[in-house]
């Protein structure tokens, strides 16, 4: 079956501006998480959300945010961006219960000028 | 609150040689401990899994790992390397309770495989 999509794959934006990231996970799957990739901090939790609901959220400002259609279907979005933001940001679904398997994509990489 | 320590940043094996990367975690509960591998550009896969059953865990790609409570630790082995196990690996902690889809990773471990 399909894998996780995550689009758009590359992206650049300038400080100041804002950015949505797509992510439509495994088909069944109705727990999307996502993660920010950088060198500096590593792998980092933003938030979950299961069932259009969010569960569960990380120590990021209130300039991230996300939000999950009924289709699971989930889009994250970062307002104002920073040159800090620039990162891979990783969507990854699951079945939605401890332990299980996070699927991630392949991230979308974000570029900040 | 959890957390993970991979020990070493870089590790270097010849093909054919063992492959050893540590990780100590810290959880306030029982934990559930996961290896992921990352290859270029891409995202993460997971290996193996460990959730109270056995504490030898199979995985993918000939991997296993062995959890040991008594020493908080959660190493990754695979016997002989392969060119194709160059990537990098994450070990990784749930967060527990009602922590959905959060888990804590270490800072990850790149492995490099010399023909």
């Amino acid at each position: 079956k399909a894998g996780v999509t995550q689009t758009p794959r590359y992206l650049i934006k300038t400080r100041g501006q804002q950015v949505t990231l797509s992510c439509s996970p495994i088909s069944g799957h109705r727990s999307v998480s996502w993660y920010q990739q950088t060198p500096g901090q590593g792998l980092q939790f933003l938030f979950e959300y299961f069932s259009e609901t969010q569960r569960n959220k990380g120590n990021f400002p209130g300039r991230f945010s996300g939000r999950q259609f009924s289709n699971s279907r989930s889009e994250m979005n970062v307002s104002t961006l920073e040159l800090g933001d620039s990162a891979l940001y990783l969507c990854a679904s699951s079945g939605g219960t401890r332990a299980g398997e996070l699927f991630f994509g392949e991230g979308s990489r974000l570029t900040v000028l | 609150a959890q957390s993970v320590t991979q020990l070493g940043s870089h590790v270097s094996v010849s093909e054919g040689a063992l492959v050893l990367l540590r990780c100590n975690y810290s959880s306030s509960v029982p934990p559930y401990l996961f290896w992921y591998v990352q290859y270029p550009n891409q995202g993460l896969q997971l290996l193996l899994k460990y959730t109270s059953a056995a504490t030898l865990v199979k995985g993918i790609n000939g991997f296993e790992a062995e959890f040991k409570k008594s020493e908080t630790s959660f190493h990754l082995t695979k016997p002989s390397a392969h060119m194709s196990d160059a990537a990098e690996y994450f070990c990784a902690v749930d967060a527990g309770g009602t922590s959905y889809g959060k888990l804590t990773f270490g800072q990850g471990t790149i492995l490099t495989v010399h023909p």
